[in-house]
């Protein structure tokens, strides 16, 4: 089955950039989306289809696919940007859902 | 606004059975496709189960297939979960989500979820 890896925690001071990568055999191919999750709170999803904003996701956050490497850049990150963040596909030989093991946004 | 309000979940033995509901409203409920996603205490997010818009065609994840049981009613505007033979490891923190399109490729938004813990 299809597999997305991500780094268990990535941590960047305030003002700067942060990036949050998952990995997956040639997921440039695939749609990639991604969801932020606050303790406590359900899943929201921050960008769909590699780098499209839902309404009310400031532009600060934007999104690439390429290759084996989706990327989520979260510029000048706050402090309420805190959070677990998930990239996901559809894997269409399995017909299944596919969820990366999420990382840890940690600002300093 | 979308609103999507899972129940049922509660504490059952290894074995057991339970039937979680998601009440949905704000959306065109027979026109979206619908998800089960699970997180387990202090862990990811697990995709469980998804079913399309007209209940043409459901999908499972392999750690459920055989054993949970997604349904739908589009006339009361609820998705379902029928779970049995539960496991230790089926314990966590049960979400309903709808899909973008009829399809099942992109959950979109997300209920709070209902907790199910299996336990003797």
């Amino acid at each position: 089955s299809y597999v997305l890896t991500q780094p268990p925690s990535v941590s960047v001071a305030p003002g700067q950039t942060a990036r949050i990568t998952c990995g997956g055999n040639s997921v440039g191919s695939k749609s990639v989306h991604w969801y932020r999750q606050k303790p406590g709170q359900a899943p929201l999803l921050v960008i769909y289809y590699d780098t499209d904003r839902p309404s009310g996701i400031p532009e600060r956050f934007s999104g690439s696919n390429s290759g084996n490497t989706a990327t989520l850049t979260i510029s000048r990150v706050e402090a309420g940007d805190e959070a677990d963040y998930y990239c996901q596909v559809w894997d269409s030989s399995s017909d299944h859902v596919v969820f990366g093991g999420g990382t840890k946004l940690t600002v300093l | 606004q979308v609103q999507l309000v899972e129940s049922g979940g509660g504490v059952v033995q290894p074995g057991g059975s339970l039937r979680l509901s998601c009440a949905a409203s704000g959306f065109t409920f027979s026109g979206h496709g619908m998800h089960w996603v699970r997180q387990a205490p202090g862990k990811g997010l697990e995709w469980v189960a998804a079913i399309q818009n007209d209940e043409r065609n459901k999908y499972y994840a392999d750690s459920v297939k055989g054993r949970f049981t997604i349904s739908r009613d589009n006339f009361k505007d609820t998705l379902f979960l029928e779970i049995n033979s539960l496991r230790a490891a089926d314990t966590g923190l049960y979400y309903c989500a709808k899909d973008e399109t009829t399809f099942v490729t992109l959950p979109d938004y997300w209920g709070q979820g209902t907790l199910v813990t299996v336990s003797s």
